[in-house]
């Protein structure tokens, strides 16, 4: 019963260095998200992927990249890390069927520092 | 483009207190309409939806009512509880669009016993 899985749950990063955000879901859901969540925000769409091989941009797409080899996994990828990236980063997924209303299902998030 | 706005937070109400969170939105077409909620330390939620006008989404005692004359998916609860105590999120999606939702800036609720 994982559900959506995001690995590490903490990490703390220095400027100019580079890391994976790991997730995996195993609901079989086509659709994957990444978003990032600033204090007193609401969520922000990063990327999202409709299946393995397509990935598209989302709403704050900069300094991140993201692939999906597989069904199971997305990760998001910094190169550059910088103070401005400093977040608690969400991943999603949901089911592709043509019923509207489908929900997102969360992980519990990767809380990043960059310093 | 889409956009949500939620009352402003923070909400302060004791226990058994009637709950309202107003959620109000633009968007082109017809989305469904859902809030989310999150726990401390926790991802998000599906607390409930709507696809269509007049829809009530309900779920754990909470309500909200698609209302596409005033643009609105406002939260209520009758009596609240204290492990109600979270931050709520209104969000949309569109048709089409992969299921992107876009999230209002959320609201946060503490219930006092």
């Amino acid at each position: 019963n994982a559900g959506v899985t995001q690995t590490p749950k903490f990490r703390i990063l220095k400027i100019g260095q580079s890391m994976t955000l790991q997730c995996t879901q195993d609901m079989n859901h086509n659709y994957m998200y990444w978003y990032r969540q600033d204090p007193g925000m609401g969520l922000k769409l990063i990327y999202y992927s409709v299946g393995a091989g397509i990935t598209d941009k989302g709403e704050v797409p900069n300094g991140y990249n993201v692939s999906r080899s597989t069904t199971e996994d997305f990760p998001l990828r910094l190169e550059l890390a910088a103070p401005s990236q400093t977040s608690v980063y969400f991943c999603a997924s949901s089911y592709r069927g043509d019923r509207e209303g489908q929900p997102q299902h969360f992980g519990d998030g990767t809380r990043l520092s960059i310093l | 483009g889409n956009s949500v706005t939620q009352m402003e937070g923070p909400v302060t109400l004791s226990e058994e207190a009637f709950l309202t969170i107003n959620c109000t939105y633009t968007a082109t077409g017809y989305p469904s309409l859902f809030w989310y909620v999150q726990y401390p330390g926790e991802g998000l939620q599906l607390l409930l939806k709507a696809t269509k006008a007049d829809d009530k989404g309900s779920n754990k005692g909470f309500e909200a009512t698609y209302r596409k004359e005033t643009t609105s998916f406002h939260l209520e609860k009758g009596s609240v509880q204290v492990s109600d105590s979270a931050v709520y999120f209104c969000a949309l999606s569109n048709k089409g669009s992969a299921r992107q939702l876009t999230f209002g800036s959320g609201t946060q609720l503490t219930v006092l016993p």
